[in-house]
């Protein structure tokens, strides 16, 4: 089973809006990342946020972490058509290092209606 | 700069028959990893190489191999294909000492 499952399923929005997506994962991490993919194609990373961090920015996007609920959260701002696709969190467990094995959860459809 | 690349695009098998999907790292990366993406789903880790060799491997049958060339680029097989192994598989490749991984745009294998 996946480790982790990403709320809403699907998310519809207007362009401008915010879009927060989040993520619950099961056991331990190393660090969490959150992935883009447009339909049919390659996940590309978005941002890493580590086990002792509690946020991150990166441009438009502004990732949290509770390590405590075992949750994340990604806030898309001001968002544009082109942020349509699906979104991924994706931990790596404790105790282990570098990209080996990572686990997806299952995914956020966003749609952005221009 | 060349990003990680997979071929072929599309595939259509018959169940009992064996494939070969291949995947060309991102310049300068050593590391493959391959994921099965079934419709709907998240990507599912199947194995990483590393140095030619296995360093990894995640739920998945005998059936489901791999192998990785001295230039890096990696072959992932299947052999007696079930209707279940239909999805897209993901290649994506790094570097040992990296966190995040880069994919290609995947095969889809279609088995009917």
């Amino acid at each position: 089973s996946q480790q982790g499952e990403e709320d809403p399923q699907a998310l519809s929005i207007q362009e401008g809006e915010n879009a927060t997506m989040n993520c619950s994962y099961k056991t331990s991490i190393n660090n969490l990342q959150w992935y883009r993919q447009n339909s049919g194609r390659g996940l590309v990373h978005l941002i890493l946020i580590r086990s002792n961090e509690r946020e991150k920015h990166s441009g438009r996007l502004r990732v949290t972490l509770d390590t405590s609920k075992k949750s994340s959260s990604l806030l898309i701002t001001a968002s544009r058509a082109a942020d349509t696709a699906s979104y991924f969190c994706a931990t790596v467990p404790l105790g282990q290092t570098g990209a080996n094995n990572l686990f997806f959860g299952t995914g956020t459809r966003l749609t952005v209606i221009p | 700069d060349a990003g990680v690349t997979q071929s072929p695009t599309h595939l259509i098998k018959t169940r009992g028959q064996q494939v070969t999907l291949r995947c060309s790292p991102k310049s300068g990366h050593d590391t493959v990893s391959w994921y099965q993406q079934a419709l709907g789903q998240g990507p599912q880790f199947i194995f990483q190489y590393y140095e030619e060799e296995e360093r990894q491997r995640g739920n998945f049958p005998d059936r489901f191999s791999g192998h990785q060339f001295p230039n890096y680029s990696s072959e992932l097989n299947v052999n007696a294909l079930l209707l279940g192994d239909s999805a897209l598989y993901l290649c994506a490749s790094s570097l040992p000492q990296h966190n995040s991984l880069h994919f290609g745009n995947g095969t889809r294998l279609t088995v009917t």
